[in-house]
């Protein structure tokens, strides 16, 4: 059974562009959450997505926006980047949902640099 | 006062030693999770407690609700335990609240 997949694993970027990143779920998981890392604020969770509906969001800015597709896959969006949005984004994925109320699996990451 | 806290912030262990890191929290939760991170980031969900006790080879988890805490237990460490490990909680009102993290060195 094939695990989370993210895609790009690093990717580097300049100040006001904007970048998208990909999860792919386990097959069958139909919720997704996003999660940014960085040194200084730790993990932080930005939003979960279930059956293509956004079911809860963290405390992020309007830049940060997301959406799931009918195969369950979830892009997520930074718009007009910021040397803050540096930071590395996970994402998980589980069966049922409720933002870590059930099992989840983690991707290995995308490790995004704002210059 | 963060909502989670773990301790110890930094842990070093002689292989053989047994650990345990501990998580507080002060919110309502429906569930707990262990979450061990390795250098180069992916994460691993060790454990997901709403009650009770919980075991994995050598790995074991508790989590007494009344007193909002959670032990992580490493019996017989080995260098390959050393990680960061994240206590994560799943509140009440279904918001994800992350603990700043314990980080594990395993020395031979």
């Amino acid at each position: 059974k094939a695990g989370v997949t993210q895609t790009p694993r690093y990717l580097i970027k300049t100040r006001g562009q904007q970048v998208t990143l990909s999860c792919s779920p386990i097959s069958g998981h139909r919720s997704v959450s996003w999660y940014q890392q960085t040194p200084g604020q730790g993990l932080q969770f930005l939003f979960e997505y279930f059956s293509e509906t956004q079911r809860n969001k963290g405390n992020f800015p309007g830049r940060f926006s997301g959406r799931q597709f009918s195969n369950s896959r979830s892009e997520m969006n930074v718009s007009t980047l910021e040397l803050g949005d540096s930071a590395l984004y996970l994402c998980a994925s589980s069966f049922g949902t409720g933002s870590l109320n059930t099992e989840a699996f983690f991707g290995q990451g995308t490790r995004l640099t704002v210059v | 006062k963060n909502e989670v806290e773990q301790s110890p912030q930094n842990l070093t262990a002689q292989e053989g030693e047994f650990i345990t890191i501990n998580c507080s929290y002060s919110v309502g939760i429906s569930a707990l999770h262990w979450l061990q991170q390795h250098p180069g980031g992916g994460i691993v969900s060790l454990f997901m407690l709403s009650s009770g006790k919980k075991k994995h080879g050598r790995l074991i988890a508790t989590i007494n609700i009344q007193e909002k805490h959670s032990s992580l237990h490493i019996t017989a460490s080995h260098p390959r335990d050393s990680a960061v490990y994240i206590c994560a909680v799943s509140t009440s009102y279904d918001k994800v609240i992350f603990g700043p993290g314990t980080s594990l060195s395993v020395i031979p």
